[in-house]
């Protein structure tokens, strides 16, 4: 168990429609970053967030969007869903310090056990 | 971008033998991490290297962070059924998620 909750575990929606993911971190650590993969390809990094800031973007399409709360619990918002939408979501946490020796440490990534999205 | 390469892509393995793979970059990386991710879950964190050079263990896995900095191997010793699952490697040049880039995987089977 990495510490990292994800819901829901399963999710079937149709086409067109809206869905939001949630990601709960570990305890204590500051960044959440989402990553979507589709059926047997690698990890495709979407969007990172630290203390509720958004740090980082990557292959995320306009129609995603995501937060993180205070709590430090994140969302990811799926709108106008189209059937290639279907895919794993991951989220995963991390502690990000700010420098000093041993940043590369605490950058190491844990995983959830992801969120399953079907669009038929 | 950068890109990760990993090799072998698949690999079909007799219980109990050694295998190895590795992954490769033009890129240079501040840390490489290695993951095994079971169907349907999410990757789990297998071995973290920060240095270059560095050879770090966890029981029968041993990774090394090349000395270029641009590649690192992971082995396993002594391989069992429950070793089957898709490795990805993972190198991060920074603290930023775009930073962080992972391979396409290794995909491993296990034969009794």
């Amino acid at each position: 168990d990495s510490g990292v909750t994800q819901t829901p575990k399963h999710l079937i929606t149709a086409t067109g429609q809206r869905v939001t993911l949630r990601c709960s971190p570990r305890s204590g650590d500051l960044s959440v970053y989402w990553y979507q993969q589709s059926l047997d390809q690698g990890l495709q990094f979407l969007i990172q967030y630290y203390n509720g800031e958004e740090r980082a973007k990557g292959n995320i399409l306009e129609r995603f969007s995501a937060q993180q709360f205070p709590d430090l619990h994140s969302e990811l918002n799926l709108s106008s869903l189209e059937l290639g939408d279907s895919a794993l979501y991951f989220c995963a946490s991390s502690v990000t310090t700010q420098g000093g020796e041993r940043e590369a440490f605490y950058n190491e990534q844990f995983f959830g056990p992801g969120t399953r999205l079907t669009v038929l | 971008g950068q890109q990760l390469n990993q090799s072998p892509q698949s690999m079909f393995i007799q219980e109990g033998e050694d295998v190895s793979m590795n992954c490769t970059s033009s890129s240079i990386f501040n840390t490489w991490l290695w993951y095994k991710q079971d169907p349907g879950e999410g990757p789990v964190l297998l071995i973290a290297l920060y240095k270059a050079g560095e050879l770090t263990s966890n029981g029968r896995l041993t990774a090394q962070f090349g000395i270029t900095r641009k590649d690192s191997f992971l082995n396993i010793s002594a391989s069992i059924p429950s070793d089957v699952g898709i490795y990805f490697c993972a190198g991060q040049l920074g603290q930023d998620g775009q930073n962080f880039v992972f391979g396409p995987g290794t995909r491993l089977s296990v034969l009794p």
